[in-house]
């Protein structure tokens, strides 16, 4: 089945620092790539997505472009807030069937005022 | 719209006990998913349901099993608590049965297993 790889963290930035969060994946096809955000005592929420190669998924500052070539979806975003801090999760289709993902390990954010 | 809603929020129970989780979905969706949350192993997918129908599964033991009813809502159950059973239990729900789908996650049901 298809699985992805993720930067472990955590990863800790002053506020206003330039973040990436690296994920890789590989798979059958070309499905679609998500970046999910957990908060601390939360579910997790769809931060963005993209569902063919070249697309670029942005909401909330942050970007990640679906890169068939190197196989990654790296997240990004240019000014960290405080309240950026949580886990956040590469997740892709788990297979060619079915609503089922596959996670990376989740990466901790967290930011310095 | 109501997200999905997952009860109860906090559970402990000890070794040998069955616990029941209940998910219900945002309305219209009639895909239901369940995954394990831990610091050791992630998040791994446990079963996904659609119309009533088990389609997928994933690598637990036979303890672990789930069900889905006519109004889209599921449940699963564990049944012989074991300690390592402890997580964040969250479910997720669809729209449709394609594998690009969005999920929309539930804020889960902390198990405690004593």
């Amino acid at each position: 089945g298809n699985s992805v790889t993720q930067m472990e963290g955590p990863v800790t930035l002053s506020e206003e620092a330039f973040l990436t969060i690296n994920c890789t994946y590989t798979a059958t096809g070309y499905p679609s790539l998500f970046w999910y955000v957990q908060y601390p005592g939360e579910g997790l929420q769809l931060l963005l997505k993209a569902t063919k190669a070249d697309d670029k998924g942005s909401n909330k500052g942050f970007e990640a472009t679906y890169r068939k070539e190197t196989t990654s979806f790296h997240l990004e975003k240019g000014s960290v807030q405080v309240s950026d801090s949580a886990v956040y999760f590469c997740a892709l289709p788990r297979g060619t069937a079915g609503n089922m993902l596959t996670f990376g390990g989740g990466t901790r954010l967290m930011v310095k005022p | 719209k109501a997200g999905v809603t997952q009860t109860p929020r906090y559970l402990i129970k000890t070794r040998g006990q069955q616990v029941t989780l209940s998910c219900s979905p945002i309305s219209g969706h009639r895909s239901v998913s369940w995954y394990q949350q831990t610091p050791g192993q992630g998040l791994q997918f446990l079963f996904e349901y659609f119309s009533e129908t088990q389609r997928n599964k994933g690598n637990f033991p036979g303890r672990f099993s789930g069900r889905q009813f006519s109004n889209s809502r599921s449940e699963m159950n564990v049944s012989t608590l074991e300690l390592g059973d402890s997580a964040l239990y969250l479910c997720a729900s669809s729209l449709g049965a394609g594998v690009n789908n969005e999920q929309f996650f539930g804020p889960g049901t902390r198990l405690t297993v004593l």
